[in-house]
């Protein structure tokens, strides 16, 4: 069970705007940590997607933004393409757990 | 621009330590911060660590006991300690680097598969 909720899956179509929320509570999220946010590919290692919140490292296509309220964030990718079907790691700290990072489940991202 | 590259065992046997080295290239292990992260088969991430550049250290609470993180400048390397090692510590291990809780994870290792198994 991960401290960081993430829907297992989402699908669209190519073309289309999906959304994978990343719902966490008062120790994490809510206490103002910030949030980032990995995509791997199949068979590689994660690459950072996101950054605080809504930063996109250079080279991030501007298709991907990330958004956060309360205690959940979400990402978004617009345009998709067939080449953004991966998982989607959302990542965060908590309070509760000494400041330690915290990950959410994962969200496997499939184009139609 | 940093590179990393993960090496060890592949293969531990249960109750004995897991000792894993990342090489760091293109930079140097004493301007930044670097953790270890594992993925246990068709599963998720899993933060074990991570080392500050000053030396201090945080480890994930349900790990603590059994995990050391370390650096060597001398050798521009960084190392995982994992002891007790049961089945459940088979993953894809990657070393990566911590940008801090601002910016994140920014570069990874391309991950090494270890198996615990008798």
């Amino acid at each position: 069970q991960s401290v960081l909720t993430q829907p297992p899956s989402v699908s669209g179509a190519p073309g289309q705007r999906v959304t994978i929320s990343c719902t966490g509570s008062s120790s994490n999220i809510g206490a103002g940590y910030d949030v980032h946010w990995y995509q791997q590919l199949p068979g590689t290692a994660p690459k950072l997607l996101i950054y605080g919140n809504t930063n996109r490292p250079s080279g991030v296509p501007n298709r991907f933004s990330g958004s956060k309220s309360d205690t959940s964030a979400s990402l978004a990718i617009t345009g998709l393409q067939a080449e953004d079907e991966a998982d989607y790691y959302c990542q965060s700290y908590d309070s509760r757990l000494s400041g330690s990072w915290v990950f959410g489940g994962g969200t496997k991202l499939t184009v139609l | 621009q940093v590179q990393l590259q993960e090496s060890g065992p592949g293969l531990v046997k249960p109750s004995e330590t897991l000792s894993l080295t990342c090489n760091v290239s293109g930079g140097s292990v004493s301007s930044y911060s670097w953790s270890w992260i594992r993925q246990p088969p068709g599963k998720g991430l899993e933060c074990i660590g991570y080392i500050y550049y000053s030396g201090s250290t945080n480890y994930n609470p349900s790990l603590k006991s059994r995990v050391t993180i370390s650096v060597d400048t001398s050798k521009n390397q960084f190392f995982l300690k994992l002891s007790s090692v049961t089945a459940a510590d088979t993953a894809i291990y990657y070393c990566a680097r911590y940008e801090g809780r601002a910016y994140g994870v920014d570069v990874w290792g391309q991950g090494t598969t270890v198996t615990v198994s008798s």
